[in-house]
């Protein structure tokens, strides 16, 4: 099993719904969650982290399920500038943040 | 651009040849990591360096790789003998020691293509 799961999908949206991605982690032991972003040809970016109590920044909302060991992403009113691959990240326990495990991506394009 | 930056952004040679990418990660941040990603792939890690320690190597990273930070600033990623398998985005990030050290400020890359 791999250690961060995520559908590759594509997700073909129109712009202005709701869309939401999840992500499963194998180690019970992880701590710490995030979201990264990465455009086309471009390096990866840091969207949010995932915290237990669930956390949102305007249009995006992260949650974290630590019994199933799952994590989701929602976004809100699409924007086109919305398209991107988006990665579901996991630390890998006892090493604190130094090593971070990325799953396949989640492509996502907004269509007008 | 006080960002990470990486040298060249591209590089295209022959299976068996040597190459060496550099990474300049932000000037405050003491630790640094090169991943490598292929195409429908996340970024795998491959080393890590606090300062100019070499703290871990993954298993993906053979013999034929060596990563240096010879003075704890910037780092190069070596591979030699290079295999049409090696071909991929190497990608290289930086994080500050303490505080929000989760978060890794990744570069452009550097895109290898081994013919």
């Amino acid at each position: 099993r791999k250690e961060v799961e995520q559908d590759p999908g594509p997700f073909n949206v129109p712009e202005g719904a709701t869309v939401a991605f999840n992500c499963t982690y194998s180690n019970s032991a992880s701590q710490s969650f995030f979201w990264y972003r990465q455009d086309c040809r471009k390096e990866p970016k840091l969207l949010m982290s995932v915290y237990s109590s669930g956390n949102e920044d305007g249009r995006f909302t992260a949650q974290l399920n630590r019994a199933s060991q799952y994590i989701s992403l929602l976004i809100r009113d699409s924007k086109l500038s919305d398209s991107a691959t988006y990665l579901c990240v996991v630390n890998r326990p006892n090493f604190g943040n130094e090593k971070l495990t990325f799953g396949t991506g989640t492509r996502l394009t907004i269509i007008p | 651009d006080t960002g990470v930056s990486q040298n060249p952004r591209h590089k295209i040679t022959k299976r068996g040849q040597n190459v060496t990418f550099r990474c300049d990660p932000i000037s405050e941040h003491n630790r640094l990591y090169w991943y490598r990603q292929t195409l429908g792939q996340g970024p795998e890690f491959l080393t890590y360096f606090q300062n100019e320690a070499q703290l871990e190597k993954s298993r993906l990273l053979s013999d034929r790789f060596s990563a240096e930070r010879p003075k704890g600033s910037f780092s190069t990623l070596e591979i030699q003998r290079t295999e049409q398998g090696d071909s991929a985005m190497y990608l290289c990030a930086s994080s500050p020691l303490g505080g929000n050290s989760y978060e890794q400020y990744f570069g452009p890359g550097t895109r290898l293509t081994v013919t």
